[in-house]
């Protein structure tokens, strides 16, 4: 089987720009979660998607939005980039199985560099 | 509200040596715990999980964790460390709420092993 795979794996952008980053969840998987890794701030919670609905977000502006489509591959997307949103997005993806205790699976992520 | 802490931004071992890496957390309901690990330029390896039963974990890679509730402790061994064991590795707890779950990750440690 498959795992989660991100697309781009490289990214650079200039501040002021927008972004938008790409998901594929393990087959089977409906629900996806995005976190940002950065030296400073370690791994934090962005947003979870479930049946095409976000259901669980964390502590970040509005600039920061994602959605899920019918296939359960998820995008989020970043506008008006700030220097600070240089970091590491990760993707995972859970199954129902393993959602009572939020196993996640986690791709491989996408490196955003801001200029 | 759930927390990590990871004692240790930093440990190393000699090739051969035990590798203990400690993971304290805080939680308000019976916690869901997760080890991870993350190789240079690469997403999160789930390494092993508790979420009932059995308090003594067993992993990939030689890996193993003990659940010790009285001490809110999740420390992960391995008897004798590899040169690929070399990666950051990262604690965290599951926080279920509002149907969905959210990771809530420690500051990691960067496991360095001496030849």
């Amino acid at each position: 089987k498959a795992g989660v795979t991100q697309t781009p794996r490289y990214l650079i952008k200039t501040r002021g720009q927008q972004v938008t980053l790409s998901c594929s969840p393990i087959s089977g998987h409906r629900s996806v979660s995005w976190y940002q890794q950065t030296p400073g701030q370690g791994l934090q919670f962005l947003f979870e998607y479930f049946s095409e609905t976000q259901r669980n977000k964390g502590n970040f502006p509005g600039r920061f939005s994602g959605r899920q489509f019918s296939n359960s591959r998820s995008e989020m997307n970043v506008s008006t980039l700030e220097l600070g949103d240089s970091a590491l997005y990760l993707c995972a993806s859970k199954g129902l199985a393993a959602s009572s205790y939020n196993e996640q699976f986690f791709g491989p992520g996408t490196r955003l560099t801001v200029l | 509200a759930q927390s990590v802490t990871q004692l240790g931004s930093h440990v190393s071992v000699s090739e051969g040596a035990l590798v203990l890496l400690r993971c304290n957390y805080s939680s308000s309901v019976p916690p869901y715990l997760f080890w991870y690990v993350q190789y240079p330029n690469q997403g999160l390896q789930l390494l092993l999980k508790y979420t009932t039963g059995a308090t003594l974990v067993k992993g990939i890679n030689g890996f193993e964790a003990e659940f010790k509730k009285s001490e809110t402790s999740f420390h992960l061994t391995k008897p004798s460390a590899h040169m690929s064991d070399a990666a950051e590795y990262f604690c965290a707890v599951s926080d279920l709420g509002n149907q969905g779950g959210k990771l809530i990750f420690g500051q990691g440690t960067e496991l360095s092993v001496k030849p």
